[in-house]
């Protein structure tokens, strides 16, 4: 059963930018659309957008509201994707959740990771 | 606020069945397959409904999905204490080109 696992710094200043990696072992990183989705502090689940390599071609969809400010990107090597996300605010405070994306759902999730913008 | 309405919060009893509703519009629901995710507090959100009806492995046939025009609904039977959580409806939108999420509703087992 594949596994995810985000890591990256808990704590970003405002106006630099955000990092963050997921991991992903027991599966292969080159199928499937591998999808990043963020949970601010007691409110619901936003997606961020996606990175594919189905077609031998990285692919990227990102949410029309942050696709200014959103990089992912995929290492087939390492069996990893990234998030960069830049010039953060405090409302880019959230818990950021990797996911699989298999058709139209989710169906692999990491754990999450919290990361506060504060100065 | 979501492009998708759920109600806010849900309860019933120990061993009865609650509906939880998700409402959209032709560029959602209408159009695009229906999932259903379980949060438990604290937790990562746990794939219950994919493709608006179908259960992946391992999720219980308490849960059931269906949809017509632009409301889906997910239910759960024989409630138990372990399924109080946060439920969220996903589904792609054609207008926006983005997935989106409704607001989640919680659901409480008295």
């Amino acid at each position: 059963q594949v596994q995810l696992q985000e890591s990256g710094p808990g704590l970003v200043k405002p106006s630099q930018t955000l990092s963050l990696t997921c991991t992903v072992s027991r599966g292969s990183i080159s199928t499937y659309y591998w999808t990043w989705i963020r949970q601010p502090p007691g409110k619901g689940l936003e997606w961020i957008g996606y990175i594919s390599s189905i077609s031998n071609t990285d692919i990227t969809n990102y949410h029309p509201s942050l696709e200014s400010r959103v990089t992912m990107s995929l290492d087939t090597s390492k069996n990893q994707f990234s998030l960069r996300l830049s010039s953060v605010t405090a409302a880019d405070t959230a818990v950021y959740y990797c996911a699989r994306g298999a058709g139209d759902d989710f169906d692999s999730w990491g754990h999450g990771t919290l990361v506060t913008v504060s100065s | 606020q979501s492009v998708l309405t759920q109600p806010p919060s849900v309860s019933a009893a120990p061993g009865q069945k609650v509906t939880i509703t998700c409402s959209g519009s032709n560029s959602n629901v209408e159009n695009n397959y229906v999932s259903w995710y379980q949060q438990i507090p604290g937790t990562a959100p746990k794939l219950l409904i994919s493709d608006n009806d179908k259960r992946p492995s391992g999720i219980p046939d308490r849960f059931s999905g269906s949809k017509s025009g632009t409301s889906a609904t997910l239910g759960i039977t024989g409630l138990q204490t372990g399924d109080e959580a946060h439920y969220y409806c996903g589904v792609w939108d054609s207008s926006l080109s983005a997935r989106v999420f409704g607001g989640g509703t919680k659901l409480t087992v008295l």
